[in-house]
Order: structure tokens, then C-alpha cells, then sequence
């Protein structure tokens, strides 16, 4: 069965300074991926997604994301973070319904 | 830029007592979904829905839980008798085809005292 796990439950990073989240699947054919976003108290806001093709992946505010099949992982970046960045960040992978990973928790300080 | 809307909010009732959860899906999507989050775990499937019956449910889509597609544009989820177990947000997302991507609700936040 398909799983994701996201190996990171907290980080914490200056605002301007660089994220990167990580994200490993498991998953036997090639995976759909995805990276959602949640705000305190808000839904889930898609970031961007892999399906095929290019590996590195451009997503809404900023953020990019590098398919690695040998390493299977799905890493999500922002060279640059803003306060508004601070949320819950969830990767997931679709094999006919969404497989999340337990999400990382993001804290932006000033 | 459409989106899915789902009421009501927030959702407090007693345990034994029935609840209807309604979502509003994107209008020309075709596959229709339920997720809960229970608070501080991670995002689970429940339920997908396409052509008026279910695709798929996960082991806690058990007898006291059911979707409906009443008319065209309501997707409903209903649990018969809340537990305080079934305390949860629960999300609504749907695709336009099987392996599209979901768009998501904002979220019904049920609270079973």
C-alpha cells in the first residue's frame, strides 16, 4: 500500500532564511505527489503537484518542490521564508484517493 | 476561481445523535471525496464517491456512516450515531477526473459531547 512519511514533526526557521521539508513515499508505479498547505483553522491549499515529466515542480508562493526517484522523495523548498509561511505542510500521494503524511509544522520567527 | 464550500462551520452535538455534513463540490467535477483530520493526527481518507455510488471507503467508513448525492449539486455526509470518537474536522475535496488533483473545503469541525 502506498505511505508517505514526513520525517520532520517541527521546524523552526528565521524569516528570510531557506526551508526545505522532506518527504518520502513508498509507492510501487510512479506516484502522483502532492504538497497541501494548512493555516491555523483553515482548509487544505494545494501548493503544487508532480504527476510527470520536469522533476523539479513550481508551486503558488514561492515554493518548489524536486521529484527524486532513487531517493524516493518529494522535497518542497522556498529560498526565502515569510511569516506567512508559519502552517502545517502535508505531502501526499494519490493512488486513487490522497495518502497523507503526518505534516510538518512550520514556526517562523522574526 | 471556484471552489468547495461546506457547512455548517463548526458542528456540536450529542453523542447517539445524528449529523449531516454538506459540501458543495466544484460544479464540473465528477469525483467527490470525504477526509477527517482528528485534532493533532494526520489526514484520513474515508469515502470516494463517482457516478452516484462509492469508489472506495477506508475500514472507519463503517455502517454508522453514509453519503448522498441528493440532487446535483450537494454532496452529503451523514453518521447515523456520533461517537466521541467521531470528533474530528472533516473535509470535503473534489476532482474533476480519478487521479486529478482534489480541491479542498474549508473544513466542518464536528464536536461530540
Amino acid at each position: 500500500a502506498q505511505s508517505v512519511t514526513q520525517p520532520d514533526i517541527h521546524i523552526t526557521v528565521s524569516e528570510g532564511a531557506s526551508l526545505e521539508l522532506r518527504c518520502n513515499y513508498s509507492y510501487g508505479a510512479t506516484p502522483y505527489l502532492f504538497w497541501y498547505v494548512q493555516s491555523p483553522g483553515q482548509g487544505l491549499q494545494l501548493l503544487l503537484k508532480y504527476f510527470s515529466g520536469d522533476t523539479l515542480v513550481q508551486g503558488i508562493k514561492g515554493f518548489e518542490a524536486e521529484f527524486k526517484r532513487s531517493q524516493s522523495s518529494f522535497n518542497l523548498r522556498k529560498p526565502s521564508v515569510h511569516w506567512s509561511d508559519a502552517a502545517e505542510y502535508f505531502c501526499a500521494v494519490d493512488d486513487y484517493k490522497l495518502s497523507f503524511g503526518a505534516g510538518t509544522t512550520v514556526t517562523v520567527r522574526a | 476561481e471556484p471552489e468547495v464550500t461546506q457547512t455548517p462551520s463548526h458542528q456540536v452535538t450529542q453523542m447517539g445523535q445524528e449529523v449531516i455534513l454538506r459540501c458543495v463540490p466544484i460544479s464540473n467535477h465528477l469525483y467527490f471525496y470525504w477526509y477527517r483530520q482528528i485534532l493533532g493526527q494526520k489526514v484520513e481518507f474515508l469515502v470516494s464517491f463517482y457516478n452516484n455510488e462509492i469508489s472506495e471507503k477506508s475500514e472507519i467508513f463503517d455502517d454508522q456512516f453514509s453519503v448522498e448525492r441528493p440532487d446535483g449539486s450537494n454532496f452529503t455526509l451523514k453518521i447515523r450515531s456520533t461517537k466521541l470518537e467521531d470528533s474530528a474536522m472533516y473535509f470535503c475535496a473534489s476532482s474533476p477526473g480519478d487521479t486529478d488533483t482534489q480541491y479542498f473545503g474549508p473544513g466542518t469541525r464536528l464536536t461530540v459531547l
